[in-house]
Parts: structure tokens; C-alpha cells; sequence
């Protein structure tokens, strides 16, 4: 596609249950971010993938959130055993290059933990 | 560590006046910076960037910022603001050569008629 899809676009849990995000970069776009954003605050660094390889997870909150981006495409960001804190908009965006280009974010997943 | 700091949370300005959003950043290295506006239920979308060069930065729908190595900041400005500028405008700093990127708190702009 032309831009960066996330999906769902919309994802109420229930506390305890798990829920898997996903989001599908631009095409050859190699660098690949997650950010979490929670209400009326910038996006906060969660992960950073450089093609398949997770270089950086320091931003993860917890042991319950995972990220994997397995051909170097498309990735998925998985939060098992929710809980209300986890509530925000999951962005997630891609670069051509890291550090000086421009980040291309989607429009975001919203989960809402019940 | 690098830090970006967004001092107005909310600034509401009438239709075509002029606006300005500060932003000032701390970092002991040279940094990119950046610029960005998020509509309501969509994602962040970039305004403009600084990486090297002249200091004046022009961007989309009119905007423009300088960047002040002395005062370390990068604030954005319009001359002439029209509704459809409504909306939250985020600073970001990326340390030169690196994958970290810095965003702040934002600022939301209201634009009344």
C-alpha cells in the first residue's frame, strides 16, 4: 500500500485477555517503530526494528508486550494478559532511513482494556 | 539524555492571525529536529525538518520554524492560520546518526473563526 496500515483500528479487551496489533510499513522501508500513546501525551518509544532484527525493546513496558517482525515486513505487537494501564493508541511508523529521515506513522490502533 | 519540552499545552488563536508553538529540546550532541501535526483520529504526519544547513525551515501548508542552537530551540510559526489548522502539533529530536526519536508533549492549536 501506499502508506502504513495498522490494524485493528479499534480493540476493546478484557482484562486478562491478550490481543496481537498489527501494522504493515511502506515497502522497503527498512526501519520499523512502535510508540505507545496515551491520552493528551506525545508518542513514547517502544521498539525499534532495523529489517527483522529487534534492536532496541528498551521502551517496553512489561514483560507482557512483544514485538516481532519476522521477513522484515509486516509486524505484530502482542500484549498478553492486559491490564487498564495498557489503554492507548499504538502507533506504529516506518523509515526509509533511522535517525535523519522522515518517520511514516499509521494511523494508529486504540485499545481499550476493559 | 535528550529531552524535548512543549511549555503551552492548548493555545487558541482567532482565523488569520499569526501563531507560534515553541519548542526547546536539551541535548549535548547535535540533533535532528522535526516538526509534526496529528488530526483527530489519525496518525502524526511531518510538518518539517531540520537536519543540517540554513536555520529557516519551511514545510507544508504554510508553516515554518528556525532553529536557535543557542537558545536550543525550534519553535514553528504561521503567519496566517485558517481552521483547518486545528489540530495537535508534537516536537520531536532525533541525535544525528541514531534511530531515538524524542517527541513532546504537544501542543494543541485551536483555530477559531
Amino acid at each position: 500500500g501506499a502508506g502504513v496500515s495498522q490494524s485493528p483500528r479499534y480493540k476493546v479487551a478484557k482484562r486478562g485477555q491478550d490481543v496481537a496489533l498489527r501494522c504493515d510499513p511502506i515497502s522497503g522501508h527498512v526501519s520499523l517503530f512502535w510508540y505507545q500513546q496515551a491520552l493528551g501525551q506525545g508518542p513514547e518509544f517502544l521498539t525499534y526494528f532495523q529489517n527483522e532484527a529487534q534492536l532496541d525493546k528498551s521502551g517496553l513496558p512489561s514483560d507482557r508486550f512483544f514485538a516481532e517482525r519476522p521477513e522484515g515486513s509486516v509486524s505484530t505487537l502482542k500484549i498478553q494478559r492486559t491490564q487498564q494501564e495498557d489503554s492507548a493508541v499504538y502507533l506504529c511508523a516506518s523509515s526509509f532511513l533511522a535517525g535523519a529521515g522522515e518517520l511514516f506513522f499509521g494511523e494508529g490502533s486504540r485499545l481499550t482494556v476493559l | 539524555a535528550q529531552s524535548v519540552t512543549q511549555l503551552d499545552s492548548q493555545v487558541p488563536v482567532f482565523e488569520e492571525a499569526p501563531v507560534e508553538l515553541r519548542c526547546n529540546y536539551s541535548s549535548s550532541v547535535s540533533v535532528y529536529l522535526f516538526w509534526y501535526v496529528q488530526y483527530p483520529n489519525q496518525g502524526l504526519q511531518l510538518l518539517l525538518k531540520y537536519l543540517s544547513g540554513s536555520t529557516l525551515v519551511k514545510g507544508i501548508n504554510g508553516f515554518e520554524a528556525e532553529f536557535n542552537k543557542s537558545q536550543t530551540s525550534f519553535h514553528l510559526r504561521k503567519p496566517s492560520v485558517h481552521i483547518s489548522d486545528t489540530a495537535e502539533y508534537f516536537c520531536a529530536v532525533s541525535v544525528s546518526g541514531t534511530y531515538k526519536y524524542i517527541f513532546g508533549t504537544g501542543t494543541r492549536l485551536k483555530v477559531l473563526a
